[in-house]
């Protein structure tokens, strides 16, 4: 099983500035990287596919980076609907086997 | 535009069986992409159940894949969980969403559904 390792478990953050989260794997997953933004009460939505592809809708200010085992989700300019728990998953199998999650970053405001 | 929707028990007792269906409207599940069940205990992070294609190809995660099966219904357009002799553990969302197929390229999940809170309580 490959384990997927986030770091902060907690970010604080005040509006209008940069965050940076990072997602480490225990062996390489390629660019087979997502990551997802999960609010309270709701569904995970998936921000950013490939390691570094914006899904539809996604705002310019996420951007993701990586390859391998080191990954990072980026967001400039925070904005006030920005702070929320980020999931990554690795996907480097396929047909689908074992895919798994990292336990999460809480982005809050500082 | 695409959206899934949960429906089930809401408490179901240990040693009995979860059963989730999903319903999927404006798309048809036969047109392709894969379908999965995704997990939440209360406060903790996600886990991967299992995903299915049309064709009833399934592929569950190992660690639950004695107590799982996913089945599809095309004439119905949806999708189902069946997860056995639950436990205290099994309690959580229960979430199902969709998942681009190997020509794509990529493979995470794109379109999830609200979620259903399911508690194996006694």
């Amino acid at each position: 099983e490959i384990v997927m390792t986030q770091s902060p478990a907690t970010l604080s953050v005040s509006p209008g500035e940069g965050a940076t989260l990072s997602c480490r794997a225990s062996q390489s997953v390629s660019s087979n990287l997502a990551w997802y933004q999960q609010k309270p009460g709701q569904a995970p939505r998936l921000l950013i596919y490939g390691a570094s592809t914006r899904a539809t809708g996604i705002p310019a200010r996420f951007s993701g980076s990586g390859s391998g085992t080191e990954f990072t989700l980026t967001i400039s300019s925070l904005q006030s609907e920005d702070f929320a728990v980020y999931y990554c998953q690795q996907y480097n199998n396929w047909p689908p086997s074992m895919y798994t999650f990292g336990q999460g970053t809480k982005l809050e405001i500082k | 535009q695409v959206q899934l929707q949960e429906s089930g028990p809401g408490l179901v007792k240990p040693s009995e069986t979860l059963s989730l269906t999903c319903a999927v409207s404006g798309y048809s599940i036969s047109s392709g992409f894969y379908w999965g069940w995704i997990r939440q205990p209360p406060g903790n992070g996600l886990e991967w159940i299992g995903s299915i294609y049309h064709s009833g190809s399934t592929y569950y995660n190992p660690s639950l894949k004695s107590r799982v099966t996913i089945s599809v219904d095309t004439s119905k357009n949806q999708f189902s969980l069946n997860l056995s002799s639950v436990t205290a553990a099994d309690t959580a969302v229960y979430y199902c969403a969709r998942q681009p197929g190997y020509s794509s390229g990529w493979h995470a999940f794109d379109i999830w559904g609200q979620g259903t809170m399911v508690t194996v309580f006694s």
